[in-house]
């Protein structure tokens, strides 16, 4: 167990509808990461959040967003979805923003299941 | 930017017998760190070994060893005495060493499916 929480595990809806994903980091991580692993795009960055602030972000959607709350916790928006959004979405979190070398520790996932 | 390859998809190992998984890399940076983790069918992602590009020594944990190749870009894992727990998803990825936090980012390989007989 990696100390990093994902709700829901399973999450099935269909076209055009909106999701949120959540993650609890460790305690005391500051950092948040959005994963997506897709069979046709493999696993990739989506964006990374520092203390609240929105750090970096990789090649995500512009029908996906996210946050980080007050007490660290992470939400992962995705809207108008398409069945090619299908995918497993895992968060990490780390202890910093990644001026030194912090492990990125993950969570178990959400699995996003369009039909 | 940089980008992680996995050429193999697949490969197999006899239990007990010793197994090599490879990965290259492409990077204009010098100073950043490499990965491998498994994914086992759990679907966790679970850190196996990282190397500093800074040290020339190759890591090792347990029966997991690297070979790391700075100048080849090259990073391959060394799986010792494989068990059959051993079966999973292997990928590689790449993390930069730099100050900012778009540095911390990992980017990963395509993974390779490795499949253990017993």
């Amino acid at each position: 167990d990696s100390g990093v929480t994902q709700t829901p595990k399973h999450l099935i809806t269909a076209t055009g509808q909106r999701v949120t994903l959540r993650c609890s980091p460790r305690s005391g991580d500051l950092s948040v990461y959005w994963y997506q692993q897709s069979l046709d795009q493999g696993l990739q960055f989506l964006i990374q959040y520092y203390n609240g602030e929105e750090r970096a972000k990789g090649n995500i959607l512009e029908r996906f967003s996210a946050q980080q709350f007050p007490d660290l916790h992470s939400e992962l928006n995705l809207s108008s979805l398409e069945l090619g959004d299908s995918a497993l979405y895992f968060c990490a979190s780390s202890v910093d923003g990644g001026s030194s070398y912090n492990e990125q520790f993950f969570g178990p996932g959400t699995r996003l299941t369009v039909l | 930017a940089q980008t992680v390859t996995q050429s193999q998809p697949e490969m197999s190992v006899q239990e007990a017998e010793t197994v090599t998984l490879s990965c290259t890399y492409d990077t204009s940076e010098s100073d950043y760190y490499l990965f491998w983790y498994k994914q086992p069918p759990s679907r966790q992602m679970i850190l196996v070994i990282r190397q500093e590009a800074y040290k020339q020594q190759n890591a090792t944990e347990n029966r997991f060893s690297v070979n790391f190749q700075k100048a080849a870009k090259s990073f391959s894992l060394k799986i010792s005495d494989s068990q059959l727990g051993d079966a999973a998803m292997y990928f590689c990825a790449y993390r930069s060493a730099g100050y900012t936090g778009a540095n911390s980012k990992l980017t990963f390989g395509k993974g390779i499916t490795l499949s253990v007989r017993p």
